[in-house]
């Protein structure tokens, strides 16, 4: 089974800096995706970022990106300018690709790390 | 387009009753995955389903069963309620047919029930 680890339970930043959040992964299969999400204290889960193992470049949105490391297994996402509205727990994903099985062609769940904490500091 | 919608958003039950949540999913999206949220468990996923069917499950008791109508609509149920059913449940919709991202699960706000 696939294991999602965010080591961060905390994080914080200043207003218009830069921070990046930590994800590892585990997993034995060559072809999966990577999400960040966040979710503000409305408790909304909004995807923010996502990266298909096989493309080595790595995603970006706007003032978000991603350092994906597939050696490492690693996913680690960036925030440029941080905005007093970035501040939510960040949540790292991990889903497989499709594959076979005994009742059809099976869509990965997602697998979510345990979170970090952004604060924001004007 | 609108987003995902939920209904109930807060619920209040006591112990040993039924609840029943539910999902409406983005138009077009046909999957609905259902997610299990608390402070001492992370995000759990309860089950996923596709054209009415059930294709995919996670390790809980069978006290929590779904369905899905053909309109993509879904409803979860939990049965005998327990104090540790507690927690914000969040449905997630996606296209679930195709391949690659563009498959990306879409979430509802979710569904706060408490059990005392």
């Amino acid at each position: 089974a696939q294991t999602v680890t965010q080591s961060q339970p905390e994080m914080s930043v200043q207003e218009a800096e830069t921070v990046t959040l930590s994800c590892t992964y585990d997993t034995s299969e060559s072809d999966y995706y990577l999400f960040w999400y966040k979710q503000p204290p409305s408790r909304q889960m909004i995807l923010v970022i996502r990266q298909e193992a096989y493309k080595q470049q790595n995603a970006t949105e706007n003032r978000f990106s991603v350092n994906f490391q597939k050696a490492a297994k690693s996913f680690s996402l960036k925030i440029s300018d941080s905005q007093l509205g970035d501040a939510a727990m960040y949540f790292c994903a991990y889903r497989s690709a499709p594959y076979p099985g005994p009742g059809g062609t099976s869509y990965g769940k997602l697998t979510f790390g345990q979170g970090t904490i952004l604060t924001v500091h004007p | 387009k609108a987003g995902v919608t939920q209904t109930p958003r807060y619920l209040i039950k006591t112990r040993g009753q039924q609840v029943t949540l539910s999902c409406s999913p983005i138009s077009g999206h046909r999957s609905v995955s259902w997610y299990q949220q608390t402070p001492g468990q992370g995000l759990q996923f309860l089950f996923e389903y596709f054209s009415e069917t059930q294709r995919n499950k996670g390790n809980f008791p069978g006290r929590f069963s779904g369905r899905q109508f053909s309109n993509s609509r879904s409803e979860m149920n939990v049965s005998t309620l327990e104090l540790g059913d507690s927690a914000l449940y969040l449905c997630a919709s996606s296209l679930g047919a195709s391949m690659g991202l563009t498959d990306t699960q879409y979430f509802g706000p979710g569904t706060r029930l408490t059990v005392l």
